[in-house]
């Protein structure tokens, strides 16, 4: 079975100019959320989708946008790029049907450097 | 605002030792997770636990859940070289809502 397969894994970018990444989730889930890494912050929520609708949203501004398709996969955007965009960006899925635990699954993440 | 909190947050022991790993968190939640990380790589979960007193146990690791206490517990057993990573707690912030709030992680170094 195929885990959560985000792309591209690694980027570097300037500051001003936008990014987008993607995740495709575990075949059968139907929730992707999205997770920001840095060292100085850890770990932090960024948004939820399930069926194409956003769920929930993390403290984040609004240059951090996401999607989701009808195949379930999605993609988080940036826009004007600053220095503390620099970090790495989670995917993760889950089941989320009626008996659903919650647990994610995470795929391997997307370093993005801003310069 | 949901707080969590795991302690130590580095933690350095030789082979064969027992040490217990603690996840403090604020407020009422009974989902909780248990997640290792290796460097360079992604978080790789380890645990579910969903209700009061859940215990659960996957070779020389075991967590538990106290929910009235608001703590669970990461406990190795005669630690191996090869369960070094950094490991993080997380606490669902409300039942199905898929929104998870992290610890700091403890960054745990095994010696041989």
């Amino acid at each position: 079975k195929a885990g959560v397969t985000q792309t591209p894994r690694y980027l570097i970018k300037t500051r001003g100019q936008q990014v987008t990444l993607s995740c495709s989730p575990i075949s059968g889930h139907r929730s992707v959320s999205w997770y920001q890494q840095t060292p100085g912050q850890g770990l932090q929520f960024l948004f939820e989708y399930f069926s194409e609708t956003q769920r929930n949203k993390g403290n984040f501004p609004g240059r951090f946008s996401g999607r989701q398709f009808s195949n379930s996969r999605s993609e988080m955007n940036v826009s004007t790029l600053e220095l503390g965009d620099s970090a790495l960006y989670l995917c993760a899925s889950s089941w989320a049907g009626l008996a659903a635990t919650g647990e994610l699954f995470f795929g391997e993440g997307s370093r993005l450097t801003v310069l | 605002e949901l707080k969590v909190e795991q302690n130590p947050l580095f933690l350095s022991m030789q082979e064969g030792k027992n040490y217990t790993i603690y996840c403090n968190y604020s407020t009422t939640s009974d989902r909780l997770y248990w997640y290792r990380q290796d460097p360079g790589k992604s978080l790789e979960s380890l645990f579910v636990l969903l209700s009061n007193g859940a215990v659960k146990q996957e070779g020389r690791l075991m967590a538990s859940l106290d929910t009235k206490a608001r703590l669970s517990t990461l406990h190795i057993t005669a630690a191996v070289h090869d369960l070094s990573a950094t490991y993080f707690c997380a606490v669902d912030i409300r039942q199905g809502a898929q929104k998870l709030v992290f610890g700091q992680g403890t960054r745990l170094t095994i010696n041989p």
